[in-house]
């Protein structure tokens, strides 16, 4: 089993709904998880950290299960400009970056 | 002006020619990484540094090494490049994580090397 797994899509979903993907991972003892937005040939940017309580940053909203072992992205009023691929991302630690496991990203195209 | 840059961003070379891939960033980070990002694979970590005096190898540093010349300056080296390092290369950098352990990633704009 892959240590966060994420289904690779592609999600094709029209503009103005809302879409969710999940992302699951195997370390029971990860502490810290994070959705990081990569667009086609560009480098990976942070999009939002998951906090235990769940957190919503405008119309994203993320959500983490401890006791199922999964984190999820939910995109609500989906804009052209959200079209990219979401890399879901875990760490062991709450000190450093150096054991992140990224997740091979869900790719999410907005239709007009 | 990108806070970090990658030289060069793409390069083809032949099996066994040493390639240097260089990283500068203008964020004041101690931290700086490099990774290597394929298709079907999440990206994987091949060497980080903590300042110009720590190195340490990642999850795939054969291969590969590394000198961190400055604080703002870390560079990745193949010394025989081989066809499987065909890859796009990311130097990213980091702060001390905060208490929320997020510790956000700023990564470089990537390197597309080709190895034929």
């Amino acid at each position: 089993r892959k240590e966060v797994e994420q289904d690779p899509g592609p999600f094709n979903v029209p503009e103005g709904a809302t879409v969710a993907f999940n992302c699951t991972y195997s370390n029971s003892a990860s502490q810290s998880f994070f959705w990081y937005r990569q667009d086609c040939r560009k480098e990976p940017k942070l999009l939002m950290s998951v906090y235990s309580s769940g957190n919503e940053d405008g119309r994203f909203t993320a959500q983490l299960n401890r006791a199922s072992q999964y984190i999820s992205l939910l995109i609500r009023d989906s804009k052209l400009s959200d079209s990219a691929t979401y890399l879901c991302v875990v760490n062991p630690s709450n000190f450093g970056n150096e054991k992140l496991t990224f997740g091979t990203g869900t790719r999410l195209t907005i239709i007009p | 002006d990108a806070d970090v840059t990658q030289t060069p961003r793409n390069r083809i070379t032949k099996t066994g020619k040493r390639i240097m891939l260089e990283c500068s960033q203008t964020k004041g980070h101690d931290r700086m990484y490099w990774y290597r990002q394929d298709p079907g694979l999440g990206l994987r970590l091949i060497y980080y540094s903590f300042d110009v005096k720590d190195i340490n190898k990642g999850e795939i540093s054969d291969g590969y090494s590394v000198s961190r010349q400055a604080q703002a300056k870390f560079s990745l080296s193949l010394e025989s490049a081989i066809p499987n390092q065909t890859a796009l290369y990311f130097c990213a950098t980091s702060d001390y994580p905060d208490r929320e352990g997020t510790g956000e990633l700023f990564f470089g704009e990537g390197s597309r090397l080709t190895v034929l």
